[in-house]
């Protein structure tokens, strides 16, 4: 199958810092790419979805201010936690659409530790 | 609304079948996923039905009824490292995915 690739997949940062995630479609253009959190024990919850050169869409109680989304590329697009607080160390995933049959495919993940 | 209903745990013994159930009710309908997650990781691509019928792909196979609503997903000769939980999502006619809370499937020894 087509591969995600998300980095880092594990970081660990200071209250008050911002941090970025980077998701890339390697073998395929994304159409579309789609960002979750996920708690532990919780089903995936959508965060936002984007499409390139378009602003994200947010979901429903996700702060567009916080969760900065950048979509540059059909391969490439980017999660901004912003002054990170603990209460926002969740599992975050990303991932693309596109390729045979508009499939969705995961990167790896993210597990973000906010001390 | 739009809704996927799936059963939230389930166990079974190495080496038996399994099947995991799946209902959806969404507005529009593109196709039918299944993904695997194992604990702390990324769900992984394991099949999609968008017309009736059943599809096989090795130990795992996947049936779908447009007219129903209804999907499962059949796991044969289960290994230990089949543990994990299922998801069930269906696409609806935006394209985006409905996703299931997924099935927790446990297999004992």
């Amino acid at each position: 199958g087509a591969v995600v690739s998300q980095h880092p997949s594990w970081v660990i940062c200071k209250s008050g810092t911002s941090v970025k995630i980077e998701c890339r479609s390697l073998d395929f253009q994304a159409t579309t790419m789609f960002w979750y959190r996920q708690f532990p024990k919780q089903s995936l919850m959508l965060m936002a979805t984007s499409n390139e050169g378009s602003k994200a869409t947010y979901e429903q109680g996700v702060e567009k201010d916080k969760f900065l989304i950048n979509h540059a590329s059909l391969t490439l697009s980017t999660l901004t936690v912003t002054s990170a607080h603990p209460e926002d160390s969740s599992f975050y995933i990303c991932s693309a659409r596109g390729g045979e049959a508009d499939i969705q495919y995961f990167g790896a993940g993210t597990r973000l530790s906010v001390l | 609304g739009q809704n996927i209903d799936q059963p939230t745990e389930m166990t079974a013994t190495e080496g038996a079948i399994v099947q995991i159930n799946c209902t959806y009710q969404t507005s529009g309908f593109n196709g039918l996923f299944w993904y695997q997650q194992h604990a702390g990781e990324a769900p992984t691509f394991l099949s999609y039905n968008v017309l009736d019928g059943l599809e096989e792909k090795g130990r795992f196979s996947s049936f779908l009824s447009r007219s129903k609503g209804y999907s499962y997903l059949l796991l044969k000769e289960l290994q230990m490292k089949d543990s994990a939980s299922y998801l069930c999502a269906a696409l609806d006619s935006n394209y985006q995915l409905i996703w299931g809370a997924g099935t927790k499937l446990i297999i004992k020894p």
